[in-house]
């Protein structure tokens, strides 16, 4: 079965600094599709960026971009120029290609912004 | 511009009382999805529904029951509410194909409901 780990609880930066938040997950399958999702205080559940395994370009959007390394089944997130609004829960989250409908997640990071 | 709408947002039970929480979504989407999250860890779903009138079983379906109402809505319902199902609730719904492809499509959710039981 398909896991996917988020080994950082809890990280901190500093406002317009650049954090990584770090994702692995364990596969035996090669077709894939891999997301990045943000959970503010207000429990809602937003898309921030998502890659499919096929692509071997890194996805960005704005100050959100993404480190896939499929090799190492690694995927972290990069956010630069670090605002306060980006304080929040990040969730790594897989899902096959073949098992169209379940996410598997991992346990999140909580993203603390210092002013 | 309301996309997943869950209600109620909030709620508390006593052990072995019954409620449903309801769950509509206005973008035409055709799968649906209930799951739970508790603390430390990451959503594990309770049921899906691939489409109007399927319902499948997910990661943690024991003590639930859904209805796919209609393609709008999806509801989730605790027959008997035990202290173990204390958690915050959360419906989605992505785009898929009729044969299940959902391809690099997300899932969109609501604000979830955050139920106690005493």
């Amino acid at each position: 079965a398909q896991t996917v780990t988020q080994s950082q609880p809890e990280m901190s930066v500093q406002e317009a600094e650049t954090v990584t938040l770090s994702c692995t997950y364990d596969t035996s399958e090669s077709d894939y599709y891999l997301f990045w999702y943000k959970q503010p205080p207000s429990r809602q559940m937003i898309l921030v960026i998502r890659q499919e395994a096929y692509k071997q370009q890194n996805a960005t959007e704005n100050r959100f971009s993404v480190n896939f390394q499929k090799a190492a089944k690694s995927f972290s997130l990069k956010i630069s120029d670090s605002q306060l609004g980006d304080a929040a829960m990040y969730f790594c989250a897989y899902r096959s290609a073949d098992s169209n409908y379940q996410l598997i997640w991992g346990a999140g990071t909580k993203l603390i912004i210092k002013p | 511009n309301a996309g997943v709408t869950q209600t109620p947002k909030f709620q508390v039970l006593k052990t072995g009382q019954s409620m449903t929480l309801q769950c509509a979504q206005d973008m035409n989407h055709n799968s649906m999805y209930w799951y739970r999250q508790d603390p430390g860890m990451g959503l594990r779903l309770i049921y899906y529904s691939a489409s109007e009138g399927t319902t499948d079983k997910g990661e943690v379906p024991n003590g639930y029951n859904v209805s796919r109402l209609n393609k709008r809505e999806f509801s989730l319902r605790l027959e008997s509410a035990a202290p173990s199902q204390t958690s915050v609730y959360f419906c989605a719904s992505s785009v898929c194909t009729g044969e299940g492809y959902c391809g690099n499509q997300p899932q969109h959710f609501g604000d979830g409901t955050r139920l106690s039981i005493l």
